[in-house]
């Protein structure tokens, strides 16, 4: 267990709708992560937070948007949702500041379904 | 750009022999360079990790190496096991700046008994 949670695991939905996914940090960690992963495209980086504010943007859509929250929990929101939107989506944490080695701490993923 | 390529995107290989993923990373100011080895349905997870002063760092049986001037870095697993199977990614800190972390697309790992 990475300490990262991630609700839901699972969600299925249909083309045009909109859903959140949930992530909460390990206790401490003020940076999350966002990363979407698709079968031919590996893991690609859409965003990160610290300490609520966005520090670092990837290849995130416009029909996304995230945010960090004062409790540092995060939730991406995933809007106008397309088929090729299904994919698993994993939240991570770093420690901060002089405690971060680098490493990431993924949480076990929600993995999204659109119909 | 931010760009990291990885090889081969599948490998197989006998229980007990050695396999070699290779990176490539374009932009120079990288200094961090982890390795993630992903199970079937479960999470990435940090196996190993290398930074830009040194050449080459093992665990037990796996080693990375780093190659900066060439601006490469590999991961080597001897006497491969079974529960060594999974997909393997390299990844690095894009800008190295901070730890956004830019990844390969992957290499499945198969070892057979």
């Amino acid at each position: 267990d990475s300490g990262v949670t991630q609700t839901p695991k699972h969600l299925i939905t249909a083309t045009g709708q909109r859903v959140t996914l949930r992530c909460s940090p390990r206790s401490g960690d003020l940076s999350v992560y966002w990363y979407q992963q698709s079968l031919d495209q590996g893991l690609q980086f859409l965003i990160q937070y610290y300490n609520g504010e966005e520090r670092a943007k990837g290849n995130i859509l416009e029909r996304f948007s995230a945010q960090q929250f004062p409790d540092l929990h995060s939730e991406l929101n995933l809007s106008s949702l397309e088929l090729g939107d299904s994919a698993l989506y994993f939240c991570a944490s770093s420690a901060p500041g002089q405690s971060n080695t680098g490493e990431l701490f993924f949480g076990e993923g929600s993995r999204l379904t659109v119909l | 750009g931010e760009n990291v390529e990885q090889h081969p995107s599948t490998l197989s290989v006998q229980e007990g022999d050695s396999a070699v993923i290779k990176c490539t990373y374009s932009d120079s100011a990288s200094n961090y360079f982890p390795w993630y080895k992903q199970e079937l349905g479960k999470r990435p997870q940090l196996i190993i990790d290398i930074r830009s002063n040194v050449g080459e760092k093992k665990d037990q049986r796996i080693a990375v190496t780093l190659n900066k001037t060439a601006k490469h870095f590999s991961l080597h697993i001897t006497e491969t096991q079974p529960e060594d199977s999974a997909v393997y990614f390299c990844a690095d800190n894009s800008g190295g700046s901070n730890y956004k972390l830019t990844f390969g697309k992957g290499t499945l790992l198969t070892v057979n008994p």
